[in-house]
């Protein structure tokens, strides 16, 4: 069974520019949720959808937005990037919504630098 | 919000001696309380987790340990082996409302051969 899949593994950007990473959840999973790790702020959740709707969200600005698919492919959108934006981007899958007793599992992540 | 606190920031120990790593947390609210092994290179891993119902779980050589009074839980590996060295992360979430899971600082552990 394939894990959850994130493009593109490594990208570079230039300040004021916005990106696009994409996730594929495993199969069958309805849930996609968003980190974002940095040395300085650590692994931090992002947002998450189910069936298309943001169901939870973290405490990020405007600039960082996302969207689901029908078939449950998710994608992230940074815009106006920034020097502090450079991360690791995890995408999670999982069956369910939210994380009580809810596993979820981690792609690789999509790594961001912006220079 | 939620803020996690996780302890040490880094633990070496000799192959074999068991490791500890402490989480504290802030919201009263929160009930679920996962930890997550991260290897180099690759994205977390679920290895444990516990509700606020239960004071402890264990699964083969990890167990995990929580009190609510407190609002500290403890991650414990026995036997500890070569391969367990990675980054570990606790979290701890709410299921209702706008559910968000908050994450500790990590820890890097080292197993001594």
């Amino acid at each position: 069974k394939a894990g959850v899949t994130q493009t593109p593994r490594y990208l570079i950007k230039t300040r004021g520019q916005q990106v696009t990473l994409s996730c594929s959840p495993i199969s069958g999973h309805r849930s996609v949720s968003w980190y974002q790790q940095t040395p300085g702020q650590g692994l931090q959740f992002l947002f998450e959808y189910f069936s298309e709707t943001q169901r939870n969200k973290g405490n990020f600005p405007g600039r960082f937005s996302g969207r689901q698919f029908s078939n449950s492919r998710s994608e992230m959108n940074v815009s106006t990037l920034e020097l502090g934006d450079s991360a690791l981007y995890l995408c999670a899958s999982s069956l369910a919504s939210g994380f009580s007793g809810n596993t979820i599992y981690f792609g690789e992540g999509s790594w961001l630098t912006v220079v | 919000g939620e803020n996690v606190e996780q302890h040490p920031s880094t633990l070496s120990v000799q192959e074999g001696d068991s490791a500890v790593i402490k989480c504290t947390y802030s919201d009263s609210a929160s009930n679920y309380f996962p930890w997550y092994k991260q290897e180099l290179g690759k994205g977390p891993q679920l290895i444990i987790d516990i509700r606020s119902n239960v004071g402890e779980k264990k699964d083969q050589r990890i167990a995990v340990t929580l009190n609510k009074t407190a609002k500290h839980f403890s991650l414990h590996i026995t036997e500890t082996q070569p391969e367990d060295s990675a980054v570990y992360f606790c979290a701890a979430s709410t299921n209702f409302g706008n559910e968000k899971l908050t994450f500790g600082t990590g820890t890097r552990l080292t197993i001594i051969p």
